[in-house]
């Protein structure tokens, strides 16, 4: 059974809009998430490491101030992407790890953004 | 994180085993081999992963040459489902993976 629940699948807004994307994860608590964006043809991207209770991790290059991460309870963590442009429209994946470092990364079903 | 070096596509006719190869020379002890693959506007999933001693499970098996330098996936009987972006990636750990371009393979009836 799925053990990372992402909502919404897809979305499509218009520029200048706030998008609000939800990670939960079913089976367990998980203390560090990860969130990856997919340009069309690419590989996936880590934007950032999001942790229980603190700050998040922001890859270089990715502005924090705009992809905005939530992860204020163990099964839950959100990226909102603030002001969205149509340069913003991507595959948003999001995934979370097991309970030993060493084990496998359970992912999202991811959300297509598309901004008009 | 060792850097992997995979071919960009292979083709497997179905039914047939698919091998699809992986190169991580600069491995270095702690780091695992973790096989993913990516179906057309899904989120990853998870294959297998190992040290050093070939894996098996009910989806794959994972061969790791002895000196670690390079490794092969199996998938017993390719099936059109398997059609996908596999990724091969050597790290100490399954934390924030950092994805290559993998090898699109296409499984042909």
């Amino acid at each position: 059974g799925a053990v990372v629940s992402q909502h919404p699948s897809r979305v499509i807004c218009k520029s200048g809009t706030s998008v609000k994307i939800e990670c939960r994860s079913l089976d367990f608590q998980a203390t560090t998430m990860f969130w990856y964006r997919q340009f069309p043809k690419q590989s996936l991207m880590l934007m950032a490491t999001s942790n229980e209770g603190s700050k998040a991790t922001y890859e270089q290059g990715v502005e924090k101030d705009k992809f905005l991460i939530n992860h204020a309870s163990l099964t839950l963590s959100t990226l909102t992407v603030t002001s969205a442009h149509p340069e913003d429209s991507s595959f948003y994946i999001c995934s979370l790890q097991g309970v030993a470092t060493n084990e496998k990364l359970f992912f999202g079903s991811g959300t297509q953004l598309s901004v008009l | 994180d060792a850097k992997t070096t995979q071919p960009t596509s292979m083709d497997c006719a179905e039914g047939r085993a698919a091998n699809l190869p992986c190169n991580h020379s600069t491995i270095s002890g702690n780091e695992y081999v973790y096989w993913y693959r990516q179906i057309h506007s899904q989120g990853p999933q998870y294959i297998i992963h190992g040290l050093k001693n070939n894996e098996t499970n009910e989806m794959a098996s994972l061969i790791i040459t002895e000196d670690r330098k390079s490794s092969t996936l199996i998938l017993p009987h390719a099936t059109l489902r398997d059609t996908a972006v596999y990724y091969c990636i050597a790290q100490t750990g399954a934390n924030n993976l950092f994805f290559g371009t993998g090898t699109r393979l296409t499984v042909i009836p």
